[in-house]
């Protein structure tokens, strides 16, 4: 059983639309869930952090959780080009300190 | 912004040859970690390291790697007898303490080819 699942897309969105990203997770006891950008060739990039159901926006970005379902969700508003690559979503299940990460969304956000 | 650095950014090797990777957590943290993502795949945890000794460590991080902090700043990967599948690119990150689980944020990573 995979730890933490993605859609691996590609998710096409055009310019300036909403692109919603999903991720779900096996770990009942997980307590932290994380939503990082990974651009090709490059090392993953924090983009957001959360640990309590429910909603938290920073900026563009609003990351949602909902443990009952053990879900976990990123959207992105108002989709530049730039915000395409591959989202990578990361849950810290029991064991503390150790990662899991899923497989990756990619994200195409077209002209 | 502080940053994790890791050298070399690519690391050309025979097969069989030893290697070592090397990273430079950001300062103030306390809990390092290896990760490794064969290309086209998703990042794999390795190792987690903490007060000098590995903390985890995956089924992957078998006899042939070995992790050390040999100073107050390095922390370093070291793989032995190299296979062509360990050809990957490896990050290392670091994460503060605290109780609970801090983001950990990611050095831009070594190119590991095996020749």
């Amino acid at each position: 059983q995979k730890e933490v699942e993605q859609n691996s897309g590609p998710l096409s969105v055009p310019e300036g639309a909403i692109a919603s990203l999903n991720c779900t997770y096996s770990d009942r006891g997980s307590q932290s869930f994380f939503w990082y950008r990974q651009y090709s060739g490059k090392s993953p990039e924090l983009i957001m952090s959360i640990y309590s159901n429910g909603d938290k926006e920073d900026g563009r970005f609003t990351a949602q959780l909902n443990k009952a379902s053990q879900y976990v969700s990123l959207l992105i508003r108002d989709s530049q080009p730039s915000d395409s690559a591959t989202y990578l979503c990361a849950v810290i299940g029991s064991v503390f300190n150790k990662f899991y990460f899923g497989s990756g969304t990619k994200l195409n956000v077209k002209p | 912004e502080p940053e994790v650095t890791q050298t070399p950014s690519h690391q050309v090797t025979q097969m069989g040859q030893e290697v070592i990777l090397r990273c430079v957590p950001i300062s103030n943290h306390l809990y390092f970690y290896w990760y490794r993502q064969i290309l086209g795949q998703k990042v794999e945890f390795l190792v987690s390291f903490y007060n000098n000794e590995i903390s985890e460590k995956s089924e992957i991080f078998d006899d042939q790697f070995s992790v050390e902090r040999p100073d107050g700043s390095n922390f370093t990967l070291k793989i032995r007898s190299t296979k062509l599948e360990d050809s990957a690119m490896y990050f290392c990150a670091s994460s503060e303490a605290g109780g609970r689980g801090l983001p950990q944020h990611f050095g831009d990573g070594t190119r590991l080819s095996i020749l």
